[in-house]
């Protein structure tokens, strides 16, 4: 198993760019999210999926959007970049939407520099 | 919402111990503990659930007080592995979110 993919792993992009962040799981993960991380301030929830076509918000969702036609692939939009997008991104998932119970499996993340 | 960890960074000499504590502001179902080294992904260490049931770790271990809302991870005859930042998740009554702390970041030196 290749686990939790993403791609590409490092990516600079200009304000106003738009751009797809690509996750794919092949362990048959019901729930799927991702997150960004900045310096001093963790983990935060973009966007997450219980399913196949069922997507719902996490705490920091402005100016991203996602889609969820498959189990295995959850792809990360930006649609209009601005630099204060620049952020590491993680994709996770995990067996089950219950995410308080089921251990979170994390990609290698993406590095995003928006100038 | 966000969990609050202390101490933000730890420095130990190999062998020594280490207390990382996790607090919350709400009633917590579940607490997950990650490590994360530079440059990587979290990886998974261990969860504790109400009720006492905890998925663990070989070699570090934690407890979970419900009344308090607090977690403790304990990292006992530290190793360089052990190196890397530590990340709670916190997961409340009645929501299926998990949220993750701020991090510690600790250091082991030889």
């Amino acid at each position: 198993n290749a686990g939790v993919t993403q791609t590409p792993k490092f990516q600079v992009l200009k304000t106003g760019q738009s751009m797809t962040l690509q996750c794919a799981q092949d362990m048959n993960h019901e729930y799927m999210s991702w997150y960004r991380q900045d310096p001093g301030m963790g983990l935060r929830l973009i966007h997450y999926s219980v399913g196949a076509g069922i997507t719902d918000q996490g705490e920091v969702p402005n100016g991203y959007n996602v889609s969820r036609s498959t189990t295995e692939d959850f792809p990360l939009r930006l649609l209009s970049a601005a630099p204060s997008q620049t952020s590491v991104y993680f994709c996770a998932s995990s067996y089950s939407g219950d995410r308080r119970q089921e251990t979170q499996y994390f990609g290698p993340g993406t590095r995003l520099l928006v100038l | 919402q966000q969990p609050v960890q202390s101490p933000q960074a730890v420095i130990l000499r190999e062998g020594e111990d280490a207390v990382i504590n996790c607090s919350s502001s709400k009633a917590l179902y579940s607490v997950h503990w990650y490590r994360q080294k530079h440059g990587e992904a979290p990886v998974f260490l261990m969860i504790l659930l109400k009720g006492g049931e905890q998925k663990g770790h070989e070699k570090i271990s934690a407890s979970f007080n419900e009344k308090k809302q607090q977690s403790s991870l304990y990292l006992t005859a530290s190793q360089l592995s052990y190196s890397g930042t530590y990340f709670c998740g916190t997961g409340g009554v009645g929501t299926d979110k998990l949220i993750f702390g701020t991090g510690t970041r600790l250091q082991v030196f030889p």
